[in-house]
């Protein structure tokens, strides 16, 4: 079946570091999804990549689609405290199930 | 709008029982997908389901069922509770496709001793 890995597990940057996290899939993706998960939370819907090479921005916040549409990247300019939590990617294939990556923890030191 | 609303919150249950936990979706959404999340294996897929028909399934053992109701309200189930069932089970609805963007709830925190 499908699988997304995500890496890393964690990062800890120090508040102003830039920071990224990665997505794998074993398959091509019809599209991929990041969420957010603050402590104690749940998973908050951040994004939605559907095109070969796409890239979108959401202020700090830079997302990218693989051309081979099997991996995606998020990266984040100048971390503040309030960025906080676990990143999920989270890819549809055609099997029509969405598979979530492992997430990367975020902590931020100020 | 209010959000996806999941009851209960919490629940604690003993090995062998059964349990039955409820989801509320957005308004207007009729696409409800379950979820499990645990330390170990992360957000797992369990079904989803749009207008009371289980679309999709997840690898998940036959213990583990759903429902959904002509309001789009939904159910899940899990009869004869494992320890390893302990887990936080989210609930999230999209409009129609499920591909689209999912509206988690606050989840169900469910402890099997």
């Amino acid at each position: 079946g499908q699988q997304v890995m995500q890496i890393p597990q964690y990062q800890h940057v120090q508040e102003g570091e830039d920071f990224t996290t990665y997505c794998n899939s074993s398959t091509t993706l019809s599209n991929i999804q990041w969420y957010k998960q603050r402590p104690g939370g749940h998973p908050v819907f951040l994004i939605q990549l559907v095109k070969s090479g796409e890239v979108k921005k959401q202020k700090r916040l830079t997302f990218q689609f693989g051309e081979a549409k099997k991996n995606s990247s998020l990266h984040i300019t100048a971390t503040q405290t309030t960025d906080v939590g676990t990143y999920f990617c989270a890819g549809w294939d055609a099997g029509n199930m969405l598979t979530f990556g492992g997430g990367t923890r975020l902590m931020v030191k100020p | 709008k209010a959000g996806v609303t999941q009851t209960p919150r919490y629940l604690i249950k003993t090995r062998g029982q059964q349990v039955t936990l409820s989801c509320s979706p957005i308004s207007g959404h009729r696409s409800v997908s379950w979820y499990q999340q645990t330390p170990g294996q992360g957000l797992q897929f369990l079904f989803e389901y749009f207008s009371e028909t289980q679309r999709n399934k997840g690898n998940f053992p036959g213990r583990f069922s759903g429902r959904q109701f002509s309001n789009s309200r939904s159910e899940m189930n899990v009869s004869t509770l494992e320890l390893g069932d302990s887990a936080l089970y989210l609930c999230a609805s999209s409009l129609a496709r499920p591909e689209a963007e999912q509206f988690f709830g606050p989840g169900t925190r469910l402890t099997v001793l």
